[in-house]
């Protein structure tokens, strides 16, 4: 049972324009959810995050958008750039008690095109 | 030596080999965790070290044992792996539980 879906596995992008990637969770105890990105050869790099009090948080050129009733959470990045290409994975969070959930999807690879 | 560092960055094993990785933060966390990732697959959480004491273990199986002597340091003993032990193995460390993740670059183990 996969908890944190991205549902697209790669997107190409032309450079200057608008990327969105999306991510769906089923689990509503999640309240924390963050944006990685991963080049090859090395480990994913934070991007962005944002609390499940919020809807929207910015930073720069990058966005996450927050729907909790649709459990959909969004990344922008505007304008997208070359060096953007990479594979981008959405994680949630939640502390249970007793236990500790820390769930990535499956990421998706943009493509941004000069 | 900033962030977080991982050695060896490849390593191959026999099914019968006992091996450790490790991983060392420079970067003050409370917490560290290993991830496996195997190919076509979402990052896999293992384990889970806040202040040294563990406070998750994914079922996983016996076969890999983590240990975490202080703040800085996680290992990953391994022994008797299987051939779908094969993956890229990463750690990453948070100032406290359920933060942003820092992660180390990955060791990638094949098991033979």
């Amino acid at each position: 049972d996969q908890q944190v879906k991205q549902n697209s596995p790669s997107l190409s992008v032309q450079e200057g324009r608008i990327s969105i990637l999306n991510c769906d969770y089923t689990n509503s105890m999640f309240d924390y959810f963050l944006w990685y990105k991963k080049y090859p050869a090395e480990g994913p790099t934070f991007l962005i995050s944002i609390s499940s009090i919020k809807d929207k948080n910015e930073d720069g050129r990058f966005t996450v958008f927050l729907n909790k009733s649709a459990k959909h959470l969004s990344l922008h990045i505007v304008p997208s750039q070359p060096g953007d290409s990479a594979v981008y994975f959405c994680a949630a969070s939640a502390r249970f008690t007793g236990t500790y959930k820390y769930i990535f999807g499956t990421g998706t690879r943009l493509k941004v095109l000069a | 030596e900033t962030g977080v560092t991982q050695t060896p960055r490849h390593l191959v094993m026999g099914m019968t080999n006992k091996k450790s990785l490790k991983c060392e933060q420079h970067l003050g966390h409370n917490a560290m965790y290993w991830y496996k990732q195997s190919a076509k697959k979402p990052l896999e959480l293992m384990f889970v070290y806040s202040l040294e004491e563990r406070v998750e273990n994914n079922s996983v199986p016996s076969r890999f044992s983590p240990e975490c002597p202080n703040s800085s340091h996680l290992f990953l003993h391994l022994h008797t792996l299987q051939p779908e032990d094969s993956a890229l193995y990463l750690c990453a460390s948070s100032q406290d539980l359920g933060g942003e993740q820092y992660f180390g670059p990955g060791t990638r183990l094949t098991v033979t």
